[in-house]
């Protein structure tokens, strides 16, 4: 079966420029989550998606960040303008379950995509 | 004080040896722990839960002290194939399972 899928897995790009990063679940999930990784901090949340609908964008950075679920097998994470301090590897997980009601489901984590902006 | 402190390592162990990474964490109303395994350049992946009353695993065993807000992994008879970070995730619980607070996590190398 097909694990998170996540392109690209790597972008090179200059500080500016859009970046945008894709995600598609397993499908059946119906919980996705947007991570980002670096050595400074460590893996952090940066927004989490239920039935399509922005539950907690809590951790996402700045107005620079967005993210949309135009369905249940699609989502984007945008970064416009991106900056030198966006450099990190940004992952996607998937879970089968709605944790709102309770109870924790495993997440699935994609491959990731390292971003780098130069 | 970080949420999921951990000890970065590298530990540096021969294959067959016993190892054990401890991690602590701050919030006191944490109801959900877990341990993660990032191999390099790779995503995270479940490795296991880690209940109140201890659970095993093959050659893992996770505890959880809660009074002294710490849980543990211990990793007997070491195999090449256990080098990776691992990675200590703590949740709130309930409505808030989903908010996974990380470690940075522990480096280990199983050297042959």
């Amino acid at each position: 079966d097909a694990g998170v899928i996540q392109s690209p897995r790597h972008e090179v790009t200059e500080m500016g420029q859009e970046v945008t990063l894709r995600c598609k679940p397993i499908s059946g999930h119906n919980s996705l989550f947007w991570y980002r990784q670096t050595m400074m901090r460590g893996l952090e949340l940066l927004i989490y998606f239920n039935n399509n609908v922005p539950i907690d964008d809590s951790g996402m950075p700045e107005d620079r960040f967005s993210a949309k679920m135009p369905n249940a097998s699609f989502s984007t994470l945008k970064i416009q303008p991106s900056e030198p301090r966006d450099s990190a590897v940004y992952f996607c997980a998937s879970s089968p379950a709605n944790p709102l009601a309770g109870g924790y489901n495993e997440q699935f984590f994609g491959p990731g995509t390292r971003l780098t902006v130069l | 004080r970080k949420e999921v402190e951990q000890d970065p390592g590298p530990f540096n162990v021969p294959e067959g040896a016993t190892v054990a990474f401890n991690c602590t964490y701050s919030n006191s109303a944490s109801q959900s722990f877990f341990w993660y395994r990032q191999d390099c350049r790779k995503e995270p992946k479940l490795l296991m839960s880690v209940y109140s009353s201890g659970n095993e695993d093959g050659r893992f065993t996770a505890q959880l002290n809660r009074a002294s807000q710490y849980i543990s992994l211990l990793i007997r008879d070491s195999k090449l194939s256990d080098s990776a970070t691992y990675l200590c995730v703590v949740t709130p619980g309930g409505a808030g399972s989903y908010q996974l607070t990380f470690g940075k996590g522990t480096k280990l190398s199983v050297i042959p």
